[in-house]
């Protein structure tokens, strides 16, 4: 099977643009969360998506959101971007058997962020 | 509220030496799953070892091993045998059987010295 995905691998934006990411889990897995990974922080959880509904958010600001397609693929999006934005963002996927916790997380490579 | 701490940012170990990082995690429930992650240098994270609470016996992955102390909420990462390969950031983490949010540490990061 082939891993998670995310698109694209690099971003170089300027302050106030925004961004999407992509993210295409491991075929059959039904959970995805997304992270943003920085040097001092580490991982810092953003939200989590399960059958195109968010069902839990970490303690981001509105600027992040997200959403999932019918086919579990997820995108997020952060508008007006800030220098403090720049990040690893990850993104991992999960079976979630039986619609409930999302079990082992397999990660993607990231999109390194880079805001200007 | 869950919490994952673990208390070495960074470590060394001789290649073909055996080093044990440690992990620390607070919670109320009673059925959980614990997990260690390896992100190495530019590269994607994996998982290395994973533990279900309700499990007395500890898991072992080939060279990887855990020893989990429910009582002490301690779960701690032993690598034997340390390879080059080894040397990456070690991410300890935890999950609720009810949740569907990993809570992770900080990390250590750990060296291999050839």
């Amino acid at each position: 099977k082939a891993g998670v995905t995310q698109t694209p691998r690099y971003l170089i934006k300027t302050r106030g643009q925004q961004v999407t990411l992509s993210c295409s889990p491991i075929s059959g897995h039904r959970s995805v969360s997304w992270y943003q990974q920085t040097p001092g922080q580490g991982l810092q959880f953003l939200f989590e998506y399960f059958s195109e509904t968010q069902r839990n958010k970490g303690n981001f600001p509105g600027r992040f959101s997200g959403r999932q397609f019918s086919n579990s693929r997820s995108e997020m999006n952060v508008s007006t971007l800030e220098l403090g934005d720049s990040a690893l963002y990850l993104c991992a996927s999960s079976l979630a058997p039986q619609g409930g916790y999302t079990d082992t997380q397999y990660f993607g490579p990231g999109t390194r962020l880079t805001v200007l | 509220a869950q919490t994952v701490t673990q208390s070495q940012p960074e470590m060394s170990v001789q290649e073909a030496e055996t080093v044990t990082l440690s992990c620390t995690y607070d919670t109320s429930e009673n059925n959980y799953y614990l997990f260690w992650y390896k992100q190495p240098p530019s590269r994607q994270m994996i998982l290395v070892i994973r533990q279900e609470a309700y499990k007395q016996q500890n898991a072992t992955e080939n060279r990887f091993s855990v020893n989990f102390q429910k009582a002490a909420k301690s779960f701690s990462l032993k690598i034997s045998d340390s390879q080059l390969g080894d040397t990456a950031m070690y991410f300890c983490a935890f999950e609720t059987d009810t949740g569907n949010q990993f809570y992770f540490g900080t990390g250590t990061s750990l060296t291999v010295i050839p």
